[in-house]
């Protein structure tokens, strides 16, 4: 059965800062690989999906790599901001499209 | 091009009440997942619907079904509510059940009372 596991869950930085995310999953036969970021109350935003060939994804200040072999993937989030301050999701696509997702990581940037 | 929609944004019931949630799929997708998502929790998955039938299901009870109709868009009905069915909803489409991107939508807010 796979499992996914966020770490830390939860994390308080000053603005500026550069951070990761950590994603971990038990069983390494993932198709895709994505994260989302969630405000309090609010829906899912999809930030980047990694495809199963792919080592790795950018999209502006956000970095997301995935490792199959070792069964982990991270979010790099450059110079951070307030504005940055929400819950982060990881989920793995089973081959079926079941999406299975971790606990989340609440991210609090201070000004 | 519209995205994935969902209604109502909010919902009150009382125990023992049924409630239908209803679910638009982004345009061109033909498939529809649905999520339930507890407070402080991850999002898990109820059930998956394509060429309107079930799928496959997650781990919840009988309580919960569902239907796709002909234009794709879905319905999940929860039967005889319990506190702990208060959660946010959460539904996505995608294309062909596989394991495409699946796009979400902003989700139905649930209090059981």
């Amino acid at each position: 059965k796979q499992e996914v596991t966020q770490i830390p869950a939860a994390l308080s930085v000053p603005e500026g800062e550069n951070l990761v995310l950590n994603c971990s999953f038990t069983d390494s036969a993932i198709y895709n690989l994505q994260w989302f970021r969630q405000d309090p109350g609010k829906g899912l935003t999809s930030l980047l999906l990694i495809q199963s060939s792919q080592r790795e994804q950018t999209s502006g200040r956000l970095n997301a790599s995935l490792d199959k072999s070792s069964g982990r993937s991270t979010l790099y989030i450059a110079a951070s901001q307030p504005g940055d301050s929400a819950t982060y999701l990881c989920a793995v696509y089973s081959n079926t499209g079941k999406l299975i997702f971790g606990q989340g990581t609440t991210l609090q940037v201070k000004p | 091009d519209a995205g994935v929609t969902q209604s109502p944004t909010h919902l009150i019931k009382t125990r023992g009440q049924q409630v239908t949630l209803r679910c638009s799929p982004k345009s061109g997708h033909d498939t529809v997942s649905w999520y339930q998502q507890a407070l402080g929790q991850g999002p898990q998955f109820i059930f998956q619907y394509y060429e309107e039938e079930e799928r496959q299901r997650g781990n919840f009870p009988d309580r919960f079904s569902g239907h796709q109709f002909p234009n794709y868009s879905s319905e999940l009905n929860v039967n005889a509510l319990l506190l702990g069915d208060s959660a946010l909803y959460l539904c996505a489409s995608s294309l062909e059940w596989s394991y495409n991107e699946q796009f979400f939508g902003p989700g139905t807010r649930l209090t059981v009372l």
